[in-house]
This record gives C-alpha cells, sequence and structure tokens, in this order.
C-alpha cells in the first residue's frame, strides 16, 4: 500500500543553520505530496505542496521538490530561524478515500 | 474567513462513557475528513464524507465509532463506551473536494483524554 518514511527525529539545529528533513514515499499512480506544520499548541497547517513530478513547492524559505526517479520530496530551507521550531508531517494524497497519508513526524528544535 | 472549527477543545471522560466530538468546515467545502493523532499511531485516517455520503467505513478502528454529517456542513464523531486506547487528539479536515490536488484545511482538534 501506499506510504510515507521520513526521517525521525528530534533535530536541533542553531539559528541560521541548513535544513534538510528526508521523505520518501511509496504510492501507486501520481499522488499529489505535501509539507505540513503543527507549531506547539496549534493545528495542522500546510507548508507547501507539489502536484506532479519535478514541481518545487515553495514558502516561508522552505522548499520541496517532487522527484519520481527517487520517490522523494525532501523539505530543505537555508537558514532556520527560531519561530520555525515545530514538527513537520510529509503527506501524500494516495489514501483510498482520497486521505492523505503521513509520515511520523519529525520534530524541529531552532536553538539561538 | 472562518476556518475549521472543533468543538469541545478538550473532552476528559471516564472509561465507558460515551463522547461525541463536533466539525464545522469551512463553508461550501464538500469533502471532510476525520483523522485521529496519537503518540504510538501518529497521524491516522478515520472517515471521509462527500457531502452527507460516507462511502466507506472501514477506516473507523471499531464497531464502538460511528460519524454522521448533516446539510453537508457540520459533522460528529461519536465513540460510545469509551477505552484508554481512545486518547488521542482527534482531527477534522475539510477540502473544496475530493481531488487529491486539494490541500486539506484542518481544525484545531479535539484533546480526548479517557480516565
Amino acid at each position: 500500500g501506499n506510504s510515507v518514511t521520513q526521517m525521525e527525529g528530534p533535530v536541533t539545529l542553531s539559528e541560521e543553520a541548513f535544513l534538510t528533513i528526508n521523505c520518501t514515499y511509496t504510492a501507486t499512480g501520481y499522488p499529489s505530496l505535501f509539507w505540513y506544520v503543527q507549531y506547539p499548541g496549534e493545528g495542522l497547517q500546510l507548508l507547501l505542496k507539489a502536484t506532479k513530478a519535478d514541481d518545487k513547492g515553495s514558502n516561508k524559505g522552505f522548499e520541496a521538490t517532487y522527484r519520481k526517479e527517487t520517490t522523494s520530496f525532501h523539505l530543505e530551507k537555508g537558514s532556520v530561524q527560531v519561530s520555525d521550531s515545530a514538527v513537520y508531517f510529509c503527506a501524500l494524497s494516495g489514501g483510498s478515500q482520497g486521505n492523505l497519508i503521513f509520515g511520523k513526524g519529525t520534530k524541529l528544535s531552532v536553538k539561538p | 474567513g472562518a476556518g475549521v472549527s472543533q468543538s469541545p477543545s478538550n473532552k476528559v471522560t471516564e472509561k465507558g462513557k460515551d463522547v461525541e466530538l463536533r466539525c464545522d468546515p469551512i463553508s461550501g467545502h464538500t469533502a471532510l475528513y476525520w483523522y485521529r493523532q496519537s503518540l504510538g499511531q501518529g497521524l491516522e485516517f478515520l472517515i471521509y464524507f462527500q457531502g452527507n455520503s460516507a462511502p466507506d467505513k472501514s477506516g473507523l478502528p471499531s464497531d464502538r465509532f460511528s460519524a454522521e454529517r448533516t446539510g453537508g456542513s457540520v459533522s460528529t464523531l461519536t465513540i460510545q463506551r469509551t477505552q484508554q486506547e481512545d486518547s488521542a487528539v482527534y482531527l477534522c479536515a475539510s477540502s473544496p473536494s475530493g481531488s487529491q490536488y486539494n490541500e486539506q484545511f484542518f481544525g484545531p482538534g479535539t484533546r480526548l483524554t479517557v480516565l
């Protein structure tokens, strides 16, 4: 079945460091791919998405490219801030009922 | 505009009691999803509504769980005879349609604690 695997956390970085959170997927067909973020005490919100191969999603300095050849959708940011501390979830739209299938989440802590 | 709202935000109940969780989707969104977020299981899909219809209830964890949606809008998730393993955050999401290209907009969740 369809699934998402993302790197286990927690990840701790210093402010202005480079961030990569790896995400790989298994899916039939051509799903859309998403990164959602959950800030402390808040609900899930969409960070970025890509709907077809080679698409790059970007938002708030974060980027991810839909790589069909490596079945990956890694999240990157060139310079993280303390305010980026959150849990990040990779997801694909491959559920049998149009539901999202999520990775287990990666907790990011950014220290000043 | 208003986002997805859920109530209550927190619910503490005793084992064996019934609970009702409510979701108000974004106006005009025809697709509505329920998920459960727990420490051991991550984010787990429960049920999907297109309009008032839920074509497949197989994602519900047990027959103690049921859900309905009325008027193509508000949805309630009911858990009967709650058990401690039902403790989790229950998330509702809505989308303009069931298309895979649409993002899902999530509510803040209901944190359920079963004592």
